[in-house]
């Protein structure tokens, strides 16, 4: 299967400041979104980006699928930001595969 | 829209017994659906594929013959977990795929079952 592998694996930050995580992946997919796991599991959908870029608030996401990797920014992180972050793709199958994750901690 | 729901949220049985664990989408039809199994502080380990009418699609090392799978309706998937031993403990998560108004296919993923076999 895909590959997929996420930098870096733990962040802190200081409420208010600003991050990028990144996704890299081993071949060419026809799926790729992020998701931000919250403290009871729920994985809750923030992008479908298989390529170009896409802003939704404080979040905003940059595929560019030639280089492999994807970024996901999110500015004036707030508390409720904290929780692991995913990215997950899909190739020509029909399996989807989960990135190693990134866990953000944003402190007051 | 593109709701998924699993049942139970949390189980406990002892070892040897078999559980069932199931997945709807609430508000859509899905064709194919996902299993996943995810252990503290990792990843979410994709184990099978599931197609409404035929075969469960499993991932390498996945045992088939423990962990069933049945989609029988567009819209219900089930996992089994049979013989449940220790090892099995895990938090059992799937998602479907929707054909959204974007005009591709998105997962959506519900809530989750934790299991602990004692």
């Amino acid at each position: 299967g895909i590959q997929v592998e996420q930098s870096p694996p733990d962040l802190i930050l200081q409420e208010g400041a600003n991050s990028t995580l990144r996704c890299n992946f081993s071949d060419s997919v026809n799926n790729l979104q992020w998701f931000h796991q919250n403290p009871w599991g729920q994985l809750i959908n923030l992008f479908y980006i298989p390529s170009g870029t896409k802003q939704n608030g404080r979040l905003s996401a940059t595929t560019v699928a030639t280089e492999r990797y994807s970024l996901l920014y999110i500015s004036s992180s707030q508390t409720t930001d904290s929780g692991v972050y995913f990215c997950a793709v899909g190739g020509g199958g029909n399996q989807f595969y989960f990135g190693t994750g990134t866990s953000l901690t944003v402190i007051p | 829209g593109a709701v998924v729901s699993q049942h139970p949220s949390w189980v406990i049985c002892k070892s040897g017994t078999s559980v069932k664990i199931e997945c709807r989408s609430l508000d859509f039809q899905a064709t194919t659906m996902f299993w996943y199994r995810q252990f503290p502080k990792q990843s979410l380990m994709l184990m099978a594929t599931s197609n409404e009418g035929s075969k469960a699609t499993y991932e390498q090392g996945v045992e088939k013959d423990k962990f069933l799978i049945n989609h029988a309706s567009l819209t219900l998937s089930t996992l089994t977990v049979t013989s449940a031993h220790p090892e099995d403990s895990s938090f059992y998560i799937c998602s479907a795929r929707d054909w959204g108004r974007g005009g591709h296919y998105e997962q959506y993923f519900g809530p989750g079952t934790r299991l602990t076999v004692t």
